[in-house]
């Protein structure tokens, strides 16, 4: 069964901190990773995509790394900003069927 | 602002009422899915339609039903409302292997 988990599932941080969230997927074949930042009460807006072949990407302070062959990623917040407080979702496309697999999510609180 | 717009954005409605949430996609996108997202909870994939034709679906109860009409807006539609269907309702739109762009959301309150 093709699933999605993320760990934390909540995380608080000091602003200015940086910090490492996981994603550990089943889901194979896959066409693509992204990673999506959830503000509370809107709807997810993508920060990176990594194809099955593509090892990292970055957006801003933003930094998504991909490990195929353990089926893991990790998205890296640098010099967090009490704006980066939401919730950190991501989702996996497989080559085969229409489904998006979501994660649960991790909520970041990024504190003065 | 993603392109996809849902109405309405707040909705409240007494149980057993029936209630039919709109999403315009964004222009060129044929896919267009629907999920929920209870409090504090992941988003849950309910139907996904491909230029007319339901494509996939997930945890969608027998009271919910969707379309997707000719000019590629979609609704979908609750009946019988139950206290536990209170909820964010999003919809998103994507081309084949693309973003999925997601609209503001819809938020459902059964009372």
């Amino acid at each position: 069964k093709n699933q999605v988990e993320q760990s934390p599932q909540s995380l608080i941080i000091l602003e200015g901190k940086n910090c490492t969230l996981q994603c550990n997927y089943t889901v194979s074949p896959f066409s693509n990773l992204r990673w999506y930042k959830q503000d509370t009460g809107r709807g997810p807006v993508s920060l990176t995509i990594m194809t099955f072949s593509e090892n990292t990407k970055s957006n801003g302070r933003y930094t998504a790394t991909l490990d195929a062959d353990t089926k893991q990623s990790s998205l890296h917040i640098t010099a967090s900003q009490l704006s980066d407080s939401a919730s950190y979702i991501c989702v996996v496309r497989p080559i085969y069927g229409n489904k998006l697999v979501f994660g649960a999510g991790t909520i970041l609180r990024v504190k003065s | 602002d993603s392109g996809v717009t849902q109405t309405p954005k707040h909705l409240i409605t007494a149980t057993g009422q029936r209630v039919t949430l709109r999403c315009s996609p964004r222009s060129g996108d044929l896919s267009v899915y629907w999920y929920q997202q209870s409090l504090d909870q992941g988003l849950q994939f309910l139907i996904q339609y491909y230029n007319g034709e339901e494509r996939a679906k997930g945890n969608i109860l027998e009271r919910f039903s969707a379309q997707q009409f000719p000019d590629l807006h979609s609704e979908l539609n609750l009946s019988s409302l139950e206290l536990g269907d209170s909820a964010l309702y999003f919809c998103a739109s994507s081309v084949p292997e693309g973003e999925a762009f997601f609209g503001q959301g819809t938020r459902l309150t059964v009372v």
